[in-house]
């Protein structure tokens, strides 16, 4: 069965600071990784896709990369925010979805 | 941009009862999921299902079922209540080319007394 691990479970940094958060997952045999953030008490709201055939993808101020062949993955925050403050979780999907327990991130004006 | 909507976002519900929790997506996906998710446990699949009045078992099933009689409805249904069922519940569509990203619903924040 997939295992999603995401670390650090926690992480605090000062307002403008870049950052990495990790995922890795055990099963490379997978259709896509999409990166998620999730305020206190809401649903999931999507930030990035990355299909399997694919390496990297960028939004704004992220970057997700993925390496199916190591089973990693990083999103990337430039010049952090603020407003950036929330959990982000991972998700690797097959035939289902399965996710990291999340990173709390909190950014510290 | 495809919406998924969960009826209720707070619920309060008595031991015992039947509780519908109901999913409407609006972008003609095939799939659509269930997932609960607990502090410290993630997020957990109870149900999904490819097509209409089609349904298959995810990791948590025990204490649940479901319904799809429309393409766009996913209900989830508790059928007796119980206080270990009090989490928060996501629900969640994808096409049906799995390659796809998921959409989720804002969640419905369930308490069982």
């Amino acid at each position: 069965k997939q295992e999603v691990t995401q670390i650090p479970a926690a992480l605090s940094v000062p307002e403008g600071e870049n950052l990495v958060l990790n995922c890795s997952f055990t099963d490379s045999a997978i259709y896509n990784l999409q990166w998620f953030r999730q305020d206190p008490g809401k649903g999931l709201t999507s930030l990035l896709l990355i299909q399997s055939s694919q390496r990297e993808q960028t939004s704004g101020r992220l970057n997700a990369s993925l390496d199916k062949s190591s089973g990693r993955s990083t999103l990337y925050i430039a010049a952090s925010q603020p407003g950036d403050s929330a959990t982000y979780l991972c998700a690797v999907g097959a035939n289902n979805l399965f996710f990291g327990t999340g990173t709390r991130l909190t950014v510290i004006p | 941009d495809v919406k998924v909507t969960q009826s209720s976002r707070y619920l309060v519900k008595r031991t015992g009862e039947k509780v519908f929790l109901e999913c409407v997506q609006d972008m003609d996906h095939e799939n659509m999921f269930w997932y609960r998710q607990d502090p410290g446990l993630g997020l957990r699949l109870i149900y999904f299902s490819y097509d209409v009045k089609m349904k298959e078992k995810g990791d948590i099933p025990e204490g649940y079922s479901v319904s799809r009689e429309k393409k766009e409805r996913f209900s989830l249904i508790l059928e007796s209540a119980s206080t270990n069922q009090t989490s928060m519940y996501l629900c969640a569509s994808t096409e049906g080319a799995r390659a796809y990203g998921y959409t989720f619903g804002s969640g419905t924040r369930l308490t069982v007394v």
